[in-house]
């Protein structure tokens, strides 16, 4: 049973990066597709982007200018890096996996971490 | 980009009842259409994907239905832990986007 867990700051302040790390466990982060998204406080799920294991991203246009996402196969781990936060980065962030190419269904989910941003 | 539009927002049912929750997606999406159960401080977790196919380990009560723009969820006898918030989701094409999410509350 894979099992992904998000970490890093919780606090960012307006302007600076927000850099979070996605630990994949009880699986291999070969050929699946990794994904981030957000829930702002009381709005619904945004698709941040997703990474497959190869390396290939696909971002969500509205936030591409901003972000980059990568892995780190020897450590199991998958990075966001959103550039140039403003308050309304402010979100439950989520990692994902999709298994397979073919529904890109999300099986696996981290349990989120806020990260608030706020001088 | 595909807006997901679902509906009702809201909806109050009982332990035991039918409950079906509509998605409509602003340009046909075929059949790549997932449904996802969210609750407060917990991963969300995946129902049915394809539209029409369920999640392993997903109870039965639990079906989707529809292709092209019109897609149901339905949860055939309401058991207490299904009080959630439902989401659609398309992943046809980038973005992936979201429905705004039903909540499901106690009547």
């Amino acid at each position: 049973q894979v099992q992904l867990q998000e970490s890093g700051p919780g606090l960012v302040k307006p302007s600076e990066t927000l850099s979070l790390t996605c630990t994949v466990s009880g699986g291999s982060l070969s050929y699946h597709y990794w994904s981030w998204i957000r829930q702002p406080p009381g709005e619904g799920l945004e698709w941040i982007g997703y990474i497959y294991y190869s390396g290939s991203t696909y971002y969500n246009p509205s936030l591409k200018s901003r972000l980059t996402i990568s892995t780190d196969t020897s450590k199991n781990q998958f990075f966001l890096r959103l550039d140039s936060v403003t308050a309304a980065d402010t979100a439950v962030y989520y990692c994902a996996r999709a298994p397979d190419r073919k529904w890109l269904r999300l099986d696996s989910w981290g349990q989120g971490t806020l990260v608030t941003v706020s001088s | 980009d595909i807006q997901m539009t679902q509906s009702p927002s809201s909806l109050s049912a009982s332990v035991g009842d039918s409950v079906t929750i509509t998605c409509r997606a602003s340009q046909s999406i075929s059949t790549y259409l997932n449904w996802y159960q969210g609750k407060p401080g917990k991963a969300p977790k995946v129902l049915i994907y394809g539209a029409s196919n369920l999640q392993s380990g997903v109870p039965s009560r639990f079906s989707g239905s529809g292709s092209g723009t019109d897609f149901t969820l339905t949860i055939s006898s309401l058991q207490p832990e299904d009080f959630a918030t439902y989401y659609c989701q398309q992943s046809l094409s980038i973005p992936w986007t979201f429905g705004q999410g039903t909540k499901v509350e106690v009547k």
